[in-house]
C-alpha cells in the first residue's frame, strides 16, 4: 500500500531554515510527480511546491518562490523541502502528496501523508 | 491567478439528506477540478477528479459536475462519516499551479 510519512517538522525562528523529508513506500517514486501543500492552523489547504517525476522541472507557489526548494532523491524514494528565511505565516502543517497520473506534469492528488508541523516563531 | 470560490462556508444536514456543495472559478478550468475530504486531524482524501470520477474506492453517494467555471459535488444520502470539510482544486492552467477553494464545512443539523 501506499505511504507517505513526512519528518523534520518543528519550532524555528523568523528568518531560520528547515529541511522537511517526505519518505515514500508502496509505489514506483520514480514515476511519479509529488506536491508539498500546507494547511496553516484553522485554514484551508494551499499548494506549495511540485517536482516532476525525474526532477527535470519544479513549480512553486509565489508565496514561496526564493525561499523554499523542492527536490527529490528517486534511489532513495524521498521528498524534500527546504525552507529558508522562514516567517511566521509560513507555520503551517506541510503534506506531502503524491500525484494521480503517473509522469503528469497537472492533475489531482490521490495520496497524501499525514503531516508535519512547522511552527516559526520566537 | 484562478481563485476557486466555495459556497457555501458551512452547509448543516441531517444524516440521510441529500448535500449539495459549490464550487466557481475565476475562469475556466475546463474538467480539470478535483474535491477532497478532510477530517479533523487527518490528511485530506481525493474523492473526484476530472470534475466527475469518482476516486478509487469513494461510495457512489458521491458525485461531481460541471466544467468551465461551475462545478457541484454532490453527496446523495449523508452518512455520519461524511461530515467534514470539502475542498475543491482546480489543477487547469500553465505553468502548472494547482489553486484549492476555501473549503465547506458539512456539519451535522
Amino acid at each position: 500500500q501506499v505511504q507517505l510519512v513526512e519528518s523534520g517538522g518543528g519550532v524555528v525562528q523568523p528568518g531560520g531554515s528547515l529541511r522537511l523529508s517526505c519518505a515514500a513506500s508502496g509505489f514506483t517514486f520514480s514515476s511519479y510527480g509529488m506536491h508539498w501543500v500546507r494547511q496553516a492552523p484553522g485554514k484551508g489547504l494551499e499548494w506549495v511546491a511540485f517536482i516532476r517525476y525525474d526532477g527535470s522541472n519544479k513549480y512553486y507557489a509565489d508565496s514561496v518562490k526564493g525561499r523554499f526548494t523542492i527536490s527529490r532523491d528517486n534511489s532513495k524514494n524521498t521528498l524534500y523541502l527546504q525552507m529558508n528565511s522562514l516567517r511566521a505565516e509560513d507555520t503551517a502543517v506541510y503534506y506531502c502528496a503524491k500525484d494521480l497520473a503517473v509522469a503528469v506534469s497537472l492533475g489531482p492528488f490521490d495520496y497524501w501523508g499525514q503531516g508535519t508541523l512547522v511552527t516559526v516563531s520566537s | 491567478e484562478i481563485v476557486m470560490t466555495q459556497s457555501p462556508a458551512t452547509l448543516s444536514v441531517s444524516p440521510g439528506e441529500r448535500a449539495t456543495l459549490s464550487c466557481r472559478a475565476s475562469q475556466s478550468v475546463s474538467s480539470n477540478l478535483a474535491w477532497y475530504q478532510q477530517k479533523p486531524g487527518q490528511a485530506p482524501r481525493l474523492l473526484i477528479y476530472g470534475a466527475s470520477t469518482r476516486a478509487t474506492g469513494i461510495p457512489a453517494r458521491f458525485s461531481g459536475s460541471g466544467s468551465g467555471t461551475e462545478f457541484t459535488l454532490t453527496i446523495s444520502s449523508l452518512q455520519s462519516e461524511d461530515f467534514a470539510v470539502y475542498y475543491c482544486q482546480q489543477y487547469n492552467n500553465w505553468p502548472p499551479t494547482w489553486t484549492f477553494g476555501q473549503g465547506t464545512k458539512v456539519e451535522i443539523k
